[in-house]
């Protein structure tokens, strides 16, 4: 079975400032990684995902990802918010036998404020 | 379609009734996932599609929730007798067959919103 903990149902950072939302996983296979955003009454919209190619993830909208095996972490990360990037944030979890049986965190607010 | 279609994007119901609720994946995609949004339970996976057959139904709440896939395409998420604890925001997923491959991913709808009253 897999788990996923976000630590921190809400962050809040200034425009300009660095974005670090933290991800903690739980797999007793090589896991599947994803990094999910979503807008205010929207659905989700794929960030970036591991899929063990490479440790270091980029994605979208200038977030990245890093794999780490040994902290079982996959923290999401940018150099500088923009008021765009206010939205909220989902990790997930897959141990890639089943396709799309994803299990998520609970999500993570990010509010950048001027 | 461009995108994954959701209907209705809004449905309240009365306790004790029945609904539907419609998912239009992107043409050509063969995987279909429905996913519940809940304020308490936050995104559950319910039931997996790859072409009309649904490999995993595991995250079906009770035997109240069905789905059926038509034709390889549209989904029907059927909830019977609805409680007040099924409102939720209901969402659908399509993809080409593997999240797991680095070119693909799955496409989300805008869901629908579901609220028993």
């Amino acid at each position: 079975a897999q788990s996923v903990t976000q630590l921190g149902s809400h962050v809040s950072v200034s425009e300009g400032a660095l974005v670090l939302l933290r991800c903690n996983y739980s797999s007793s296979v090589p896991p599947y990684l994803f990094w999910y955003v979503q807008y205010p009454n929207q659905g989700l919209q794929l960030l970036l995902k591991y899929t063990s190619a490479a440790t270091l993830v980029k994605g979208i909208n200038g977030f990245e990802a890093e794999f780490k095996k040994s902290e079982t972490s996959f923290h999401l990360t940018k150099p500088s918010a923009h008021m765009s990037d206010a939205a909220e944030y989902f990790c997930a979890v897959s141990d890639g036998t089943s396709y799309g049986k994803l299990t998520f965190g609970q999500g993570t607010i990010l509010t950048v404020h001027p | 379609g461009a995108g994954v279609s959701q209907s209705p994007s809004n449905k309240v119901t009365e306790k004790g009734k029945d609904v539907e609720l419609r998912c239009d994946p992107i043409s050509g995609h063969t995987a279909l996932y429905w996913y519940r949004q809940s304020l308490g339970q936050g995104l559950e996976f319910l039931i997996y599609f790859q072409g009309n057959s649904a490999p995993d139904k595991s995250g079906l709440p009770s035997d109240r929730f069905s789905a059926e896939r038509t034709g390889g395409s549209v989904s029907t998420l059927t909830i019977q007798r609805t409680q007040q604890e099924d409102s939720a925001v209901y969402l659908c997923a399509s993809s080409f067959g593997s999240l797991f491959v680095v070119e693909t991913e799955a496409f989300f709808g805008q869901g629908t919103r579901l609220t028993v009253v």
